[in-house]
């Protein structure tokens, strides 16, 4: 069984420009959600997406993040306009929907390091 | 200060030696857990300990969970080299769907051969 793949695994970028980031969960996952780690501090839930729709999205920092789950397969994360302070490890992580229990364990992608210069 | 804080941020030990994490939480929570991340991978679950749980086992570890203190701990016995990486626990909250959980800054550790 694949784990959850995430793409680009680096991307070095200047500010102001557009990055993207893709994540496919794990078949039949139904519930997929984005971390990022910045600057070495605590792992912060970013959104949660529940097929295609976002069961909460309180963590995403402001507008300029964009998240989609477009036919409740895989989730992009768009910057735009990417800054300074959105440096850091971008985590997307999966879970089942079939039972509470189920849904509790998370598997996580390896991230993707993003470097806004 | 943040829910889910992982002490010592970095520990490093001997080979065979014993290491203890200790995690302090503020809310009230569902459950517990334990990741482990290895450099440049993702995160790995490790255990998971429900609140009206007190202590569980898994292989080499073992976890500890006092509601009453808000404090977890997690104990990996006879230590190797390749369990250095660094170890966060996460709390799930109480929700009614999904499992959003909150993260500490993790502890670092690091296994001498």
């Amino acid at each position: 069984e694949a784990g959850v793949t995430q793409f680009p695994s680096h991307s070095v970028i200047e500010k102001g420009q557009t990055v993207t980031l893709r994540c496919d969960p794990i078949s039949g996952h139904d519930n997929l959600y984005w971390y990022r780690r910045v600057m070495g501090k605590e792992i912060k839930f970013l959104l949660h997406f529940v097929k295609e729709s976002k069961q909460d999205e309180s963590g995403m920092p402001n507008n300029r993040f964009l998240a989609e789950r477009t036919g409740g397969t895989y989730s992009t994360l768009k910057v735009q306009p990417a800054e300074l302070e959105d440096s850091g490890v971008y985590f997307c992580a999966s879970s089942q929907d079939s039972g509470h229990r189920a849904r509790e364990k998370l598997f996580f992608g390896s991230g993707t390091q993003l470097s806004v210069l | 200060s943040q829910q889910g804080e992982e002490d010592p941020q970095a520990l490093s030990i001997q080979e065979g030696e014993n290491a203890t994490m200790n995690c302090s939480y503020k809310t009230s929570i569902n459950n517990l857990q334990w990741y482990r991340q290895n450099s440049g991978r993702g995160l790995v679950h490790l255990i998971l300990i429900r609140s009206n749980e007190r202590e569980k086992h898994s292989g080499r570890l073992r976890v500890t969970l006092d509601t009453s203190k808000k404090s977890s701990s997690l104990l990996i016995t006879a230590s190797r080299a390749a369990d250095t990486a660094s170890y966060f626990c996460a709390t799930g909250l109480q929700e009614t769907s999904g499992s959003r959980l909150t993260f500490g800054e993790g502890t670092q550790l690091t296994v001498n051969p």
